[in-house]
C-alpha cells in the first residue's frame, strides 16, 4: 500500500496562503470524494480538518479549506497563524482493496 | 461525547504478539455506519491505517499488514481489539484507536498508546 504523495515541508508567512498538495491515483483520490485533512502537533493526536474533500467539521476555522483536481488534493490555510504550525496529513479512501491511504505528513512552518 | 481510549502492554518482546484494546464510551460499536479503526505512528514518522471493522461484520486490513494482524469485537463490553503477530523493532509507534464522520475521515481519536518493540 503506498503512501499518498505530500511534500515534506511547506512555509509561509502570517497572514499569507498556503497550499499542501496531496496526490494519489484513479484509484483513491480521484476516484472517490473521501479525501480528508488532519493536523497534529508534536506529541499530540491527530485532529480532523476537512473531509469529503471540502467538508470541515463543527470548530474548524473556515481559514482552512479542501479541493480536489483529479487525482491530486489540496488543502489551503489563509491568514496563516502561529499556531497553524504543526504536521498534516491527507488520507483518502481506496476502495475495498486499500481502505485507507494516508500521505506523508507536511510540517508546517510559519516564518 | 464519544471517547475511546487504548490498553494494552507498552513493552513486547521481538517475534512475539502485540495485543491491544480500544473501549469506546458514549456510543455504540454495534450501531451507525462507521468503520471502527486501529491506526498507527512510528514515532516521528506518518499515519499508517492498520484495520477498520464495521458492526455488519465487514473488516478490512492494511494489505502489508495482513499476514500478521487480526481485529476481534467484543459488542457485550463495547470494545474492539488488535492482535498483531510477530513483531519486529519497525511495529514500535503510538497506536490509535478511531472513528471516522464518513470513509477515511477519523473524527474521534483515542489518545493512543506507545507500544515499544524490544529485542
Amino acid at each position: 500500500q503506498s503512501a499518498l504523495a505530500q511534500p515534506p515541508s511547506a512555509s509561509g508567512s502570517p497572514g499569507q496562503s498556503v497550499t499542501i498538495s496531496c496526490t494519489g491515483t484513479s484509484s483513491d483520490v480521484g476516484g472517490y470524494n473521501y479525501v480528508s485533512w488532519y493536523q497534529q502537533y508534536p506529541g499530540k493526536g491527530p485532529k480532523l480538518l476537512i473531509y469529503e474533500v471540502t467538508q470541515r467539521p463543527s470548530g474548524v476555522p473556515d481559514r482552512f479549506s479542501g479541493s480536489k483536481s483529479g487525482n491530486t488534493a489540496s488543502l489551503t490555510v489563509s491568514g496563516l497563524q502561529a499556531e497553524d504550525e504543526a504536521n498534516y496529513y491527507c488520507s483518502s479512501y481506496g476502495g475495498n482493496n486499500n481502505f485507507v491511504i494516508f500521505g506523508g505528513g507536511t510540517k508546517l512552518t510559519v516564518l | 461525547q464519544l471517547q475511546l481510549l487504548e490498553s494494552g502492554p507498552g513493552l513486547v518482546k521481538s517475534s512475539e504478539t502485540l495485543s491491544l484494546t480500544c473501549t469506546v464510551s458514549g456510543g455504540s460499536i454495534s450501531s451507525g455506519n462507521y468503520y471502527w479503526a486501529w491506526i498507527r505512528q512510528p514515532p516521528g514518522k506518518g499515519l499508517e491505517w492498520i484495520a477498520s471493522y464495521h458492526y455488519s461484520g465487514n473488516i478490512f486490513y492494511n494489505p502489508s499488514l495482513k499476514s500478521r494482524v487480526t481485529l476481534s469485537v467484543d459488542t457485550s463490553k463495547n470494545q474492539f481489539s488488535l492482535k498483531l503477530t510477530s513483531v519486529t523493532a519497525s511495529d514500535t509507534a503510538v497506536y490509535y484507536c478511531a472513528r471516522p464522520i464518513v470513509a477515511a475521515g477519523f473524527e474521534y481519536w483515542g489518545q493512543g498508546t506507545l507500544v515499544t518493540v524490544s529485542s
